[in-house]
């Protein structure tokens, strides 16, 4: 069964570095997804990727995040100088269309640590 | 503002039906989701309701009501390994590209 794949699946790093989640969606999936989940929190949006455009975004999203589809078939999320409380899991997802919730598709999650 | 609500914990055991409510504010609701969430691992989807009434796959079952801004995922048979985080959320603004997520139901299935 096709599944997004994310790496790493887990990074530790110094605050004020620069950290770059990947993510491989599902390949025929079009819209493409960054979540964030303190630990023992609710998962949090954080943006949505289209057409190789941003289509929504939190207000989490600042502008020390980016995201970037660099090829056919990577998704990566950007922090540029990392906080502590930037510590999280990280969920990448993948849908193929936008109009029902049940095609979402989760990775298995990066979990960053910043110390 | 968009908020969802359900209850922190439930404790229920094995061949136990248990029920897990959601009620959520929102402008422009579009479905209400359940997700199943294992000790931080990846959310997994369980069910979707855009209409009122029930849906049914295998032993979960999802139900929306959209004029009480409520729904709730029904366990039955319940096993062991059932024993999740249980989040529900709502699509926003008329579309499912941003979901907002409850808090989540942590599920205990004890023998």
């Amino acid at each position: 069964e096709p599944e997004v794949t994310q790496t790493p699946s887990h990074q530790v790093t110094q605050m004020g570095q620069e950290v770059i989640l990947r993510c491989v969606p599902i390949s025929n999936h079009l819209y493409f997804y960054w979540y964030r989940q303190i630990l023992g929190q609710k998962v949090e949006f954080l943006v949505s990727f289209y057409n190789n455009e941003i289509s929504e975004k939190s207000e989490i999203f600042d502008d020390q995040f980016s995201v970037e589809r660099p090829d056919g078939s990577n998704f990566t999320l950007k922090i540029r100088s990392t906080k502590l409380e930037d510590s999280a899991m990280y969920f990448c997802a993948s849908s193929r269309g936008q109009v029902s919730g049940n095609t979402i598709y989760f990775g298995e999650g990066s979990w960053l640590t910043v110390v | 503002g968009q908020s969802l609500e359900q209850p922190s914990e439930v404790t229920a055991v094995e061949g136990a039906i248990v029920q897990i409510n959601c009620t959520y504010q929102t402008s422009g609701f579009y479905g209400l989701s359940w997700y199943q969430q294992h000790d931080g691992g990846a959310p997994t989807f369980l069910s979707y309701n855009a209409l009122d009434g029930l849906e049914e796959t295998g032993r979960f079952s999802s139900f929306l009501s959209r004029s009480d801004s409520y729904g709730y995922l029904l366990l039955q048979e319940l096993q062991m390994k059932d024993s999740a985080s249980y989040f529900c959320a709502v699509g926003n603004a008329g579309n499912n590209r941003k979901l907002i997520w409850g808090l989540g139901t942590s599920l205990a299935v004890n023998p």
